[in-house]
């Protein structure tokens, strides 16, 4: 059984560097999310996808995050010129969504943290 | 808007019971609820949605009340293993359907 897995699992980077993460969801999941996450709260949504669609995007999520999920396989997050509040673990989530209706569970990777110098 | 959880934080003996509680100031359309323990994913537990259909965990147990926008999840004969931060994720079904917007969380730790 192979779950959600992220690549990789930490980065520490500089400020205003770019950094890209990757998520390989559960292959028959349709659905594919990015959370992100800061200690001792909930994870907060960033955008979503169904199959290579990208359907929303938080407005939490600045120009200079950029998300993509070419074929509806993995996706990949990219931060552009990183700032030290982007430090923070980064979740990917991927579900079998039916149209209209989130009866399905969200199966959620590792994650990958990100520390910004 | 988040959901607010309760309590924040409770420490259980093991074989003792407890009670979380969501609350949720929109309309859901369903309630997620997610066990984490340090440094790993959140884990799914329970789904309830509008119309009381449940998806879930079979030895734990929640409530919907999709008057109040309220959930409880309740967690008996606690396990050392049961401990870790609960939340709950909350669709009210604004903008795309299935986002989830999480609670606060609730620390638990069972001890001996």
């Amino acid at each position: 059984d192979t779950g959600v897995s992220q690549n990789p699992r930490h980065k520490i980077t500089k400020r205003g560097q770019n950094v890209t993460f990757r998520c390989d969801p559960i292959s028959e999941h349709n659905r594919l999310y990015w959370y992100r996450q800061t200690l001792g709260q909930g994870p907060e949504f960033l955008t979503y996808f169904q199959n290579e669609a990208q359907l929303e995007k938080s407005r939490l999520l600045s120009d200079r995050f950029s998300a993509e999920r070419p074929k509806g396989s993995f996706s990949t997050l990219e931060i552009q010129r990183t700032e030290q509040g982007d430090s923070a673990m980064y979740l990917c989530a991927s579900s079998l969504g039916l149209a209209g209706g989130s009866y399905n569970e969200q199966f959620f990777g590792p994650g990958t943290r990100l520390t910004v110098l | 808007q988040q959901p607010v959880q309760s309590p924040q934080a409770v420490i259980l003996r093991e074989g003792e019971d407890a009670v979380i509680n969501c609350s949720s100031s929109k309309a859901l359309y369903s309630v997620h609820w997610y066990r984490q323990k340090h440094g790993e994913a959140p884990v799914f537990l329970m789904i309830l949605l509008k119309g009381g259909e449940q998806k879930g965990h079979e030895k734990i147990s929640a409530s919907f009340n999709e008057k109040k926008q309220q959930s409880s999840l309740y967690l008996t004969a606690s396990q050392l293993s049961y401990s870790g931060t609960y939340f709950c994720g909350t669709d009210d079904h604004t903008g795309t359907a299935s986002k989830l917007t999480f609670g606060t969380g609730t620390r638990l730790q069972v001890t001996l």
